[in-house]
């Protein structure tokens, strides 16, 4: 089946410092890639939907010179956290819907851990 | 896209069937159902979804209303690896630009 892979699992990095995730659809091209965020106990939330060759468009609330996305190919969106601190400490997910018609379901990354210290 | 209602939690003996209901007493006909799961410190894992037919395959199976305003996910023969948030979501397929919603789900936990 469809698989998308994140990388790194795991990042903890100082205050200040700017973290890139990356998105990869490995056996799929993907048009649309979304980005959530997951605080602990809580569900997944949108940030932003990614098109590739365009602009992001970011859900209400998530600023989008902080968190900024490049979805320069079919196979590839990446999510950099920039100038990151604390409170942005989260379980980051990417997801990609593979081709095909639109009810197909979408598929998950297995998350990004950003700790910042 | 439609809201559902789902209970916050629910337990299950190993082995036996595990039912999940979900109530989307909103919905739209052109809507689907999805069911997804997320174990701990993973990303969600596509389980089913259907529009009103009933659906199975080698994960679950999931059973549709006939007037589509509520659903029950059944995992035949739960496992311990079944442990997880359990999340039913709505959506119409405008386009492939429609992201899902996630509301707060059923955490089930499947016990020895």
């Amino acid at each position: 089946g469809a698989v998308v892979s994140q990388h790194p699992s795991w990042v903890i990095c100082k205050s200040g410092t700017s973290v890139k995730i990356e998105c990869r659809s490995l056996d799929f091209q993907a048009t649309t890639m979304f980005w959530y965020r997951q605080f602990p106990k809580q569900s997944l939330m949108l940030m932003a939907t990614s098109n590739e060759g365009s602009k992001a468009t970011y859900e209400q609330g998530v600023e989008k010179d902080k968190f900024l996305i490049n979805h320069a190919s079919l196979t590839l969106s990446t999510l950099t956290v920039t100038s990151a601190h604390p409170e942005d400490s989260s379980f980051y997910i990417c997801s990609a819907r593979a081709g095909g018609s639109d009810n197909q379901p979408q598929h998950f990354g297995d998350g990004t851990r950003l700790s910042i210290l | 896209d439609a809201k559902t209602t789902q209970p916050p939690s629910m337990d299950c003996a190993e082995g036996r069937a595990a039912n999940l209901p979900c109530n989307h007493s909103t919905i739209s006909g052109n809507e689907y159902v999805y069911w997804y799961r997320q174990i701990h410190s993973q990303g969600p894992q596509y389980i089913i979804h259907g529009l009103k037919n009933n659906e199975t395959n080698e994960m679950a199976s999931l059973i549709i209303t006939e007037d589509r305003k509520s659903s029950t996910l059944i995992l035949p023969h739960a496992t311990l690896r079944d442990t997880a948030v359990y999340y039913c979501i709505v959506r119409v397929p405008i386009s492939g630009n429609t992201p899902l919603v996630f509301g707060k789900g059923t955490r089930l936990s499947v016990i020895a």
